[in-house]
């Protein structure tokens, strides 16, 4: 059980373009998702966290203009990244609460490239 | 600042030994720790979670947590090659609160 899927798990995109990232909890519902990006050989950051049905809260420092996220419903929230950058290309991974919460289940990550 | 620290390794060890890993937090007001293991390339996987003062036993894992000195650690016994990896320290205050990662540590079992 607590399996969380991403998608893309890969993509390529020019410059100035915007790209969607999903990610799905499957066989649970996740009141709360976390939204994580990590460069080669450093650390995970955390950019946000999601709640279903309201805003989420950014980072210090994370542009919520740019990085844009929607919890729609208990299994689904989504990242955009809008007018991506070269400097945007990175590995963006998702987690949810697992069931009961207090658990986080990653998702397998979508490794973003922008040309 | 909630903070997280990990030794930094990298961390090598011979198959078959016993590897330690260690993590000590700055919130006394967590309450759950987890230990996550990374693969290169690869998204973060829970492999323990520990919420008492004292050991928890999992196959070749022990998670130990000693809230009073604010430290986790993690014994990974008869190391095998396949669990090189990259390794999180996460703590965090429960519910659906987000979690403070440790940098990782990086273990190598060599054959």
């Amino acid at each position: 059980g607590a399996v969380v899927s991403q998608h893309p798990s890969w993509v390529i995109c020019k410059s100035g373009t915007s790209v969607k990232i999903e990610c799905r909890s499957l066989d649970f519902q996740a009141t709360t998702m976390f939204w994580y990006r990590q460069f080669p050989k450093q650390s995970l950051m955390l950019m946000a966290t999601s709640n279903e049905g309201s805003k989420a809260t950014y980072e210090q420092g994370v542009e919520k203009d740019k990085f844009l996220i929607n919890h729609a419903s208990l299994t689904l929230s989504t990242l955009t990244v809008t007018s991506a950058h070269p400097e945007d290309s990175s590995f963006y991974i998702c987690s949810a609460d697992g069931p009961g919460a207090d658990t986080q289940y990653f998702g397998p990550g979508t490794r973003l490239t922008v040309l | 600042q909630k903070e997280v620290e990990q030794n930094s390794g990298p961390l090598s060890v011979p198959e078959g030994a016993i590897a330690s890993l260690n993590c000590t937090y700055s919130d006394r007001g967590s309450q759950s720790f987890f230990w996550y293991r990374q693969y290169s390339g690869k998204s973060p996987e829970l492999i323990m979670s520990i919420y008492s003062n004292g050991d928890k036993e999992d196959g070749r894992f022990t998670a130990q947590l000693n809230k009073a000195s604010q430290y986790v650690s993690l014994l990974i016994r008869d190391s095998q090659p396949s669990d090189s990896a990259t390794y999180l320290c996460a703590g965090g205050r429960g519910g659906s609160e987000k979690l403070v990662f440790g940098k990782g540590t990086k273990l190598t079992v060599n054959p």
